[in-house]
C-alpha cells in the first residue's frame, strides 16, 4: 500500500530554531508538492518539483523558507529562523504527471504539524 | 488566492440523508479534482473530472461539471456518519504546465448518526 511518509508527525519549537521537515513520496512520482495549512489561510501551496527539480517556490517566503530534492526519495522543507506565525500543519503531496496537459491526482501525506512558541 | 470557493462553508445533516457541496472557480481549468480531509488527517482523493467532461459517478459520489458556469457540484448520496470531514475542490489551470493544484477553503459536513 504505497503512501507518502512525513516526519516529523508533531514538532514544538522556539521562535528562531531552525525547523526541518521530511517526506519521502510514493516511489515512481516525479512530481512533489509542499502545502501549509492554516485555519485564517486554507491551504497555500508552498514550492513544488518536477524530477527533482524545483519549479515553483513562488509561494514561499523566501528569506526563511527552502525547499530541496536531494534525491527522489526525500523532499525536504526547511524554516531557519522559525517564527510563530508559521505554526500550522504542512503537507508534503506527490503525484504522476505523465502526458503534457494530463494531470492526475496528488497523493497526500499525514503532515507535520507544527508549532513555534 | 483561491481558485475555487466552496459553498456551503458548513453543512450539518442526518444519516440517510444526501449532501450537496458546491464550487465556483474563476479561470479555464485542465480538471477538477473533490479531496475528502478528516479532522488531524492528510487529503485523500475521491474524483476527478476533466474539463471536457460532465458528470462522473464513484460509488456514493456523484460529480457534475459546467464549465460554461465555471462550476461544479459534489453529491454524495445516503450520507454516513463516516463522511464526516472536510470537503475541497481543487482545480488545475488549463493553461498551466505545472500540474498545480489550487484549492477552495473547503466544506465542513457533518452527518448525524
Amino acid at each position: 500500500d504505497a503512501r507518502v511518509t512525513q516526519t516529523p508527525r508533531h514538532k514544538v519549537t522556539e521562535m528562531g530554531q531552525e525547523v526541518t521537515m521530511r517526506c519521502q513520496p510514493i516511489l515512481g512520482h516525479n512530481t512533489v508538492f509542499w502545502y501549509r495549512q492554516t485555519m485564517m489561510q486554507g491551504l497555500e501551496l508552498l514550492a513544488y518539483f518536477r524530477n527533482r527539480a524545483p519549479l515553483d517556490d513562488s509561494g514561499m517566503p523566501k528569506d526563511r523558507f527552502s525547499a530541496e530534492m536531494p534525491d527522489a526519495t526525500l523532499a525536504t522543507l526547511k524554516i531557519q529562523p522559525s517564527e510563530p506565525r508559521d505554526s500550522a500543519v504542512y503537507f508534503c503531496a506527490s503525484g504522476l504527471v505523465q502526458l503534457a496537459g494530463t494531470y492526475n491526482e496528488q497523493f497526500f501525506g499525514p503532515g507535520t504539524r507544527l508549532t513555534v512558541l | 488566492s483561491q481558485q475555487g470557493e466552496e459553498d456551503p462553508q458548513a453543512l450539518s445533516i442526518q444519516e440517510g440523508e444526501n449532501a450537496t457541496m458546491n464550487c465556483s472557480y474563476k479561470t479555464s481549468i485542465n480538471n477538477l479534482q473533490w479531496y475528502r480531509q478528516n479532522s488531524g488527517r492528510g487529503l485523500v482523493h475521491l474524483i476527478l473530472i476533466r474539463s471536457n467532461e460532465r458528470e462522473k459517478h464513484s460509488g456514493r459520489l456523484r460529480v457534475t461539471l459546467d464549465t460554461s458556469k465555471k462550476s461544479s457540484s459534489l453529491l454524495i448520496t445516503a450520507s454516513r456518519a463516516a463522511d464526516t470531514a472536510s470537503y475541497f475542490c481543487a482545480t488545475v489551470y488549463g493553461s498551466s504546465n505545472t500540474g498545480k493544484l489550487i484549492f477552495g477553503q473547503g466544506t465542513t459536513l457533518q452527518v448525524k448518526p
